[in-house]
C-alpha cells in the first residue's frame, strides 16, 4: 500500500462547478499538507500550504486536513476551463521528512 | 524575481550514455531538490543540496549524483542510462534547508528519453 493515496481521474465536470479532489495517507505523522497544480509540459505549482490540521482558504480554493481520518481534500469553486490540469498531493512528517506526493488527479472542466 | 530555469527541456540519449541536466534556482533561494517524475506519476525525490552540500537523497542508485555550486545552481548527472530513466527530471527551490516542510518551487523540467 502506497503512503499516499489519490485517484488519478480523469474528473470532468462542467464549468461553474465545485470540484472536491481528495487524497488519503497512511503516516499518522504527516503534518505538513500541500497541493500543487501542473499543467501539461509543465512543472507543479504550489496551490495550498497547510499546517496540521484544519480550514485554509485562498480565493476559489480551499484545502481541509482531516488528520483523524488521514484524510486531505481541495476544493475549487466556480471552476474555470483554466483549471483544468492535473492536481498533485504532497505530504510530509517534518524537516527532516522528505516529501512523499499522491499520484496525481487529472481534472477537466468543460465549457 | 527570476523563477527556476531548467535546461534543456528535450534530451534523447542512448541506453549506457551519461547525461547532466541543469538547474537554475529561483533568487534567494539556497536550497535546490531534484525530483524525477515518470509518466502518470507523482514526483520521486532523487536529492536535496543545501549551500553545495547534499542534505538528503531518496531511494535512487549512486549513478545517480549532483552538485551544487556558490550561486546556487545545480546539476544532475545519470550515468549508465538505463531505459527507466526515461521521465521528466524537475528542479525545485526553496528558501529553507530541509526535505518536506518547505513549500517547493519547480522548474519546468527535462524530458529525458533514453532509447
Amino acid at each position: 500500500q502506497k503512503e499516499v493515496e489519490q485517484d488519478p481521474g480523469p474528473l470532468s465536470v462542467p464549468e461553474g462547478a465545485i470540484v472536491s479532489l481528495n487524497c488519503t495517507y497512511s503516516n499518522s505523522a504527516f503534518q505538513y499538507f500541500m497541493w500543487y497544480r501542473q499543467y501539461s509540459r509543465k512543472g507543479p505549482e504550489l496551490l495550498m500550504y497547510t499546517y496540521s490540521s484544519g480550514n485554509k482558504e485562498d480565493g476559489r480554493f480551499t484545502a481541509q486536513v482531516d488528520k483523524s481520518s488521514k484524510y486531505i481534500s481541495l476544493f475549487i469553486r466556480d471552476s474555470q476551463p483554466s483549471d483544468s490540469a492535473t492536481y498533485l498531493c504532497a505530504m510530509s512528517a517534518d524537516s527532516n521528512y522528505q516529501l512523499i506526493w499522491g499520484a496525481g488527479t487529472k481534472l477537466i472542466i468543460k465549457p | 524575481e527570476t523563477g527556476v530555469t531548467q535546461s534543456p527541456t528535450h534530451l534523447i540519449k542512448t541506453r549506457g550514455q551519461q547525461v547532466t541536466l541543469r538547474c537554475s534556482s529561483q533568487s534567494g533561494h539556497n536550497t535546490v531538490s531534484w525530483y524525477q517524475q515518470a509518466l502518470g506519476q507523482g514526483p520521486q525525490f532523487i536529492f536535496q543540496y543545501y549551500r553545495e552540500e547534499e542534505n538528503g537523497r531518496g531511494n535512487f542508485p549512486p549513478r545517480f549524483s549532483g552538485l551544487q555550486f556558490p550561486n546556487y545552481s545545480s546539476e544532475l548527472n545519470v550515468n549508465a542510462l538505463e531505459l527507466d530513466d526515461s521521465a521528466l527530471y524537475l528542479c525545485a527551490s526553496s528558501s529553507h534547508r530541509g526535505l518536506g516542510g518547505s513549500p517547493l518551487h519547480f522548474g519546468n523540467g527535462t524530458r529525458l528519453t533514453v532509447t
